[in-house]
């Protein structure tokens, strides 16, 4: 079946800090990917995807490659914020069935 | 303003009752979703409708019954609530062989 692993978390950082959140999949065929982020008592907001291999994610200074060699998608981000601390979920899915498969979800706290 | 709306927000109960969550999308999609995540984070797909229609039903208790009276509104029902019920359950919508889903806020369930 299809999954999604993420690293364990929480994953700490000081402010100005890079910041990778690693993500691979298992899946037959070729999914679209996604990152989704989960802020204290909201629901999940998607952060930025990527449809076909090689494509780019981007959105508030993240960004994500879509790497079928090595079936990951990696959230980056140059410079963290406070207001970067959340919960992100990595997910896949395919055409035909909308149900997004999620990854267990990493959570980054920044620190000022 | 609120695209995808759930209530309530927090609901206690003690263990056998029966309860329900509303969520309702202004959004116009034609495709809602329960999902749960549990104390560990982790989100998995319950239920899905199209148009009305049950498209997705995984593993879970038939004591659970989802129920689409029009494709803006589904609600959650669940009969002789047990403690392992306790999570958040979160409403979704999409449009059709599109992404992203839009999530609402979440149903804190506690059961003691």
């Amino acid at each position: 079946g299809n999954s999604v692993t993420q690293m364990e978390g929480p994953v700490t950082l000081s402010e100005e800090a890079f910041l990778t959140i690693n993500c691979t999949y298992t899946a037959t065929g070729y999914p679209s990917l996604f990152w989704y982020v989960q802020y204290p008592g909201e629901g999940l907001q998607l952060l930025l995807k990527a449809t076909k291999a090689d494509d780019k994610g981007s959105n508030k200074g993240f960004e994500a490659t879509y790497r079928k060699e090595t079936t990951s998608f990696h959230l980056e981000k140059g410079s963290v914020q406070v207001s970067d601390s959340a919960v992100y979920f990595c997910a896949l899915s395919f055409t035909g069935r909308r149900a997004l498969t999620f990854g267990s979800g990493t959570r980054l706290q920044v620190q000022p | 303003d609120t695209a995808v709306s759930q209530t309530p927000k927090y609901l206690v109960t003690q263990m056998g009752n029966d309860k329900s969550i509303k969520c309702e999308q202004n959004l116009g999609h034609d495709t809602m979703y329960w999902y749960k995540q549990d104390s560990k984070k982790f989100l998995k797909i319950m239920f899905s409708y199209n148009n009305k229609e049950l498209i997705i039903n995984e593993t879970v208790p038939n004591r659970f019954s989802p129920k689409s009276p029009d494709k803006a509104h589904l609600n959650l029902h669940i009969n002789s609530l047990e403690l392992g019920d306790s999570a958040v359950y979160f409403c979704a919508s999409s449009q059709e062989r599109q992404s992203p889903l839009h999530f609402g806020n979440g149903t804190r369930l506690t059961v003691t």
